[in-house]
């Protein structure tokens, strides 16, 4: 069946400009997550979401990072006014009841 | 806190050489320990999941096993095509799993 899917695949976007990612999770999952990977690092977890539940924001690095997810599917990652510190790669994954996640191939940010 | 400790940082080795990646954890109730292959480019993929002390799961060369501390994924006559980083992650009290840094596997032929 289809995967996570996201896009872009890459932006590239001047500093200060805003930004949308978008997440397709896995059709059922009700768990959905986004992380940032930067190069050579760890998964940095950012948002969570769950079903009609109120999102857990505890890893949103700024106020300038939002994210919102419609009817229960898809996900949209949104960063204002994006910085240079804001490159990486955004990784979305979705998850059912077991906590498995399954990642999407991720959005590799660059901001100029 | 939960806690995910993964070592070595890196690893190389020769087509045919078997050895095992550690995931040392601390955790407050384990709901799922997870094994994850990530590859350059591309999200991680998901291997397995092991619940409980004493759970092993196999796929191919590659085989999970867990303790109270810690699991082990252990590579039998890896090849090349078994380079990439492999991450561990834990599900514990928090909804949200808290992954290791990932150990590096290079193999070469």
């Amino acid at each position: 069946g289809a995967g996570v899917s996201q896009s872009p695949s890459n932006k590239v976007t001047e500093k200060g400009k805003d930004v949308e990612l978008r997440c397709d999770p896995i059709s059922g999952h009700t768990a959905l997550y986004w992380y940032r990977q930067s190069l050579g690092q760890g998964l940095e977890f950012l948002i969570y979401f769950q079903g009609n539940s109120a999102p857990d924001k505890s890893g949103l690095p700024s106020d300038r990072f939002s994210a919102e997810r419609t009817g229960g599917s898809v996900s949209t990652l949104t960063i204002q006014r994006t910085q240079q510190e804001d490159s990486a790669v955004y990784l979305c994954a979705s998850s059912s009841t077991s906590y498995e996640q399954y990642f999407g191939p991720g959005t590799r940010l660059t901001v100029t | 806190e939960d806690q995910v400790t993964q070592s070595p940082e890196a690893l190389r080795l020769q087509e045919g050489e078997s050895s095992s990646l550690n995931c040392s954890y601390t955790v407050s109730g384990l709901r799922g320990l997870f094994w994850y292959r990530q590859d350059p480019g591309k999200g991680p993929e998901f291997l397995f999941t092991l619940y409980s002390a004493g759970e092993e799961k196999e796929k191919e060369r590659l085989k999970a096993t867990l303790t109270k501390k810690e699991s082990f994924l252990h590579i039998t006559a890896p090849k090349p095509e078994d380079s990439a980083t492999y991450l561990c992650a834990i599900a514990g009290g928090s909804y949200i799993p808290t992954f290791g840094r990932g150990t590096s596997l290079i193999v070469h032929p």
